[in-house]
């Protein structure tokens, strides 16, 4: 059974940083892309950034680029999101999602809640 | 970025009635075009791929179609688990836009 399971989520500072990690089971993970998407409280889907089988493609949306980092760890079958200077429009719920080209998320976690706010 | 707008934004039904939720892309995106159903305080389920590739698993009442720039999700007969919010992407360029999804109540 394909699992992805997030965690890292709270309450942080405006300005302040925060890593949210994902750990995947049930298929072999250095075979797929793995995004982030994010949900504003009462709000729609944000596709936010994935990488690439081997972690040498990222990708990002305008919003995040230079303030997050995505990486992985094949050997632990583990995404991660480095968040830095956050603002208050990073508050979301946080999905990881296994991605598969020109096809979409397949597969999504139940999603870890960030919240920005002093 | 390709921009895609769905109608309606909400939409009222009642169990059995068919149901048409439309999605235009700012741009062509030939058929990458992938369709979630998200039900509150869960995580967005694939519902269909290309346009019209049904996910595995789900169910044969839902389809696809369109190419270019515009798509519609069909459901045929509305099951009483279908009352959700719908939303479409495009999956053919970056960054992978979604529409700002159809919520479907029940009347």
């Amino acid at each position: 059974e394909v699992q992805l399971v997030e965690s890292g989520g709270g309450l942080v500072q405006p300005g302040g940083s925060l890593r949210l990690s994902c750990v995947a089971s049930g298929f072999i993970f250095n075979n797929y892309y793995i995004s982030w998407v994010r949900q504003a409280p009462g709000k729609g889907l944000e596709w936010v950034a994935n990488i690439g089988q081997d972690g040498s493609e990222e990708n990002y949306v305008d919003s995040v680029k230079g303030r997050f980092t995505i990486s992985r760890d094949n050997a632990e079958n583990s995404l991660y999101l480095q968040m830095n200077s956050l603002r208050a429009e990073d508050t979301a719920v946080y999905y990881c999602a296994r991605t598969r080209e020109y096809v979409g998320h397949d597969y999504w976690g139940q999603g870890t809640l960030v919240t920005v706010s002093s | 970025d390709i921009q895609l707008t769905q109608s309606p934004s909400s939409l009222s039904a009642s169990v059995g009635d068919r149901v048409t939720i439309t999605c235009r892309a700012s741009q062509d995106i030939n058929s990458y075009l992938a369709w979630y159903q998200q039900k509150p305080g869960k995580a967005p389920k694939l519902l269909i791929y290309a346009a019209f590739t049904l996910q595995s698993g789900v169910p044969s009442r839902f389809s696809g179609s369109g190419s270019g720039t515009e798509f519609t999700l069909t459901i045929s007969s509305l099951q009483s688990e279908d009352f959700a919010t719908y939303y479409c992407q495009q999956v053919k360029s970056y960054p992978p836009t979604f529409g700002q999804g159809t919520k479907l109540e029940i009347k």
